[in-house]
């Protein structure tokens, strides 16, 4: 199975200010097909996840353009340019490359 | 607007059974691989299984082969996991996600206990 392993795990974080995370895969995350479908997941307090970005560093509609991904082999970022109250929570990355898809540990933002 | 609706989570004894449901609209839920995943308590998330659009392919994470089955019903827009031999480490929040892998819409979850 291909291993993903996100830091930090805890990402105390001033409002305003930018964050980042990172995930890296054990294996290569290109498809037959090309494409390397590498996304990330938020999910706040009492709800169910939310796809943030999708193939690396396409924003999903309605996503605030302060998310960013970034990329490539085995090695993937995700970047919020200034932490607000709402972006508190977990956040996730996935490969759905290989099967079974898996996901990262988690990463949980906080504000300090 | 694409909507997901999970049912069916309750508490059950180790080696029970139990069958969850996903009732979707919003979209042509045929034309989209479905899938399950599941959150234990206090752990990160798990790709339970997934659906091809026609149901002609299943795939399952190793943890639940043999146990679990994934179907659907495309007449009624309907997903279903049916669970057996319940163990206390399928302890977890059950989410149905569209596309499959792609996972761009979630709904809100249901909660299943296995616990004596």
């Amino acid at each position: 199975d291909a291993v993903m392993t996100q830091s930090p795990l805890s990402l105390p974080v001033t409002l305003g200010q930018p964050a980042s995370i990172s995930c890296r895969s054990s294996q290569g995350l290109v498809h037959t097909d090309g494409n390397i479908y590498l996304h990330w997941f938020q999910q706040r307090p009492g709800q169910s996840p939310r796809r943030l970005i999708y193939k690396i560093s396409n924003r999903d509609s309605g996503v605030p353009d302060r998310f960013g991904g970034s990329g490539s082999g085995t090695d993937f970022t995700l970047k919020i340019s200034r932490v607000e109250a709402e972006d508190v929570g977990f956040y996730y990355c996935m490969q759905a490359t290989h099967w079974p898809h898996t996901f990262g540990q988690g990463t949980k933002l906080e504000i300090k | 607007e694409v909507q997901l609706v999970e049912s069916g989570g309750r508490l059950v004894q180790p080696g029970g059974s139990l069958r969850l449901s996903c009732a979707a609209s919003g979209f042509r839920f045929s034309n989209y691989y479905m899938g399950w995943v599941r959150r234990p308590p206090g752990k990160g998330l798990e790709w339970v299984a997934n659906i091809k659009e026609d149901g002609s392919e299943k795939y399952y994470v190793d943890s639940v082969k043999g146990r679990f089955t994934i179907s659907r019903d495309n007449a009624e827009n309907s997903l279903f996991l049916q669970m057996n031999s319940l163990r206390d480490e399928d302890t977890a929040v059950y989410y149905c996600a569209r596309g499959g892998g792609a996972a761009d819409f979630w709904g809100q979850g249901t909660l299943v206990t296995v616990s004596s």
